[in-house]
């Protein structure tokens, strides 16, 4: 079955740095999805990569998948304390299975 | 535009005591609906999902259960609660497409368990 990993677990990072966190999968993804969520609500889409080497960014996100299509990482530029709360990213490997997600990365932003 | 419901936000049962939590989307027709859990140190993991009604996929053998009535309500359910199912309940639906497609998540059910 498909799994998921990312890292780091969690981050703390003072305000105005990069980051970027990472997913690797085991098997060649289909599709890899960018969700964020507060912590106890839901989870709100980020991004979706579908193709090898496929790039995309919205504001000061950019998520990236690898050309083997097995590793997708998404940096932040200039963290900002909106940025804070926890980082899913999931995915499916066949094109018609539910999505499996990984543990997340907890993302803390200090000023 | 299409809005996904789900309730209650926050919930406190005894152990072995029954379950039920709703979830409704609005705006959208013939949608696959899933149930999620989030509990610590776990991640998110898939419970069920419906691509259509009295339509169950069951992910993880457990004593929890769920059921689609109608078109645009899911509702999972137990009928004794045991200390392991306490997490964070998610519901969400994506376009029915297909099932590997964009998920749009309901704000979450935090269920303890005592």
């Amino acid at each position: 079955s498909q799994e998921l990993e990312q890292s780091p677990q969690s981050l703390i990072v003072q305000e105005g740095k990069n980051l970027t966190i990472n997913c690797t999968s085991s098997k060649t993804l289909y599709g890899l999805y960018w969700y964020k969520q507060k912590y106890g609500e839901g989870l709100i889409f980020l991004m979706m990569l579908q193709k090898g080497g496929e790039e995309k960014s919205h504001e000061k996100i950019t998520a990236k998948l690898d050309e083997k299509k097995q590793q997708s990482s998404l940096h932040i530029t200039a963290s900002q304390p909106s940025h804070a709360g926890i980082y899913l990213c999931g995915a499916d490997n066949s094109g018609n299975t539910p999505l499996v997600f990984g543990k997340g990365t907890r993302l803390s932003v200090i000023a | 535009s299409q809005t996904i419901h789900q309730w209650p936000a926050t919930l406190v049962q005894p152990v072995g005591s029954p379950l039920s939590l709703e979830c409704t989307v609005e705006g959208t027709s013939n949608p696959n609906l899933y149930w999620y859990r989030q509990a610590a140190g776990r991640g998110l993991q898939l419970l069920f999902y419906s691509v259509g009604i009295g339509q169950i996929s069951s992910e993880v053998p457990q004593n929890l259960s769920a059921s689609r009535p109608q078109d645009r309500q899911f509702i999972l359910s137990s009928k004794k609660l045991l200390l392991s199912d306490s997490g964070f309940y998610l519901c969400a639906w994506s376009v029915p497409q297909g099932l590997a497609e964009k998920l749009f998540f309901g704000s979450g059910t935090q269920l303890s368990v005592l």
